[in-house]
């Protein structure tokens, strides 16, 4: 069974730009969530969708957006990006909801901004 | 204030040796989990500890949960270069959210 995967794995933007990374969930799962892990901040909880719908959202500002696909695949954007947004974005699936579920992580997509 | 509190952030030991890291908080938990994270992969869930007390053995891993469920501890017994990693606690966030909140974590680092 195939794993998470995210596109691209790499990604250098710059300062004012927008983005959008990819997450493919393991075949059957129906919730994604989505993280950002910095040196400084750790790991840190974005959103989760479940059935194309977001269920959660953590503490992070507006420019910070996603959805989700009726085939469950999910993107989140980034809009208008800042330096301190370079991280490492990783998403995560599961087979329900990811409060009673394992969650499975993908690999991430490393974001530069200069 | 972090909730979950690693230490120690970083270890370097040699082949052969044990080790015990930490995960602690003020708060109580229902239930808490270790994940490993190699270099240029997502974290692997290791164990999930939900009752106060409980130990679980993974091959050369011993989790154990604390009785009050606000710590966690991982110990390694005789490391091996393949332990090598960022070894993550996380426990659910409160509040309606279902994500994760994770700690941040210890660098291992075993040489051969």
């Amino acid at each position: 069974k195939a794993g998470v995967t995210q596109t691209p794995r790499y990604l250098i933007k710059t300062r004012g730009q927008q983005v959008t990374l990819s997450c493919s969930p393991i075949s059957g799962h129906r919730s994604v969530s989505w993280y950002q892990q910095t040196p400084g901040q750790g790991l840190q909880f974005l959103f989760e969708y479940f059935s194309e719908t977001q269920r959660n959202k953590g503490n992070f500002p507006g420019r910070f957006s996603g959805r989700q696909f009726s085939n469950s695949r999910s993107e989140m954007n980034v809009s208008t990006l800042e330096l301190g947004d370079s991280a490492l974005y990783l998403c995560a699936s599961s087979l329900l909801t990811a409060h009673y579920n394992e969650q499975f992580f993908g690999p991430g997509t490393r974001l530069t901004v200069l | 204030t972090q909730l979950l509190e690693q230490s120690p952030q970083f270890l370097s030991i040699q082949e052969g040796e044990n080790l015990t890291v930490y995960c602690n908080s003020s708060s109580v938990f229902s239930s808490l989990q270790w994940y490993r994270q190699e270099p240029g992969e997502g974290p692997v869930l290791l164990v999930t500890v939900v009752t106060g007390g409980e130990v679980k053995k993974l091959k050369r891993l011993t989790f154990q949960f604390g009785d009050a469920r606000k710590d966690s501890s991982l110990h390694i017994t005789a490391a091996q270069p393949g332990d090598t990693g960022l070894y993550l606690c996380a426990v659910r966030s409160g509040g309606g959210a279902d994500g994760l909140t994770f700690g941040k974590g210890t660098h291992l680092i075993i040489q051969p």
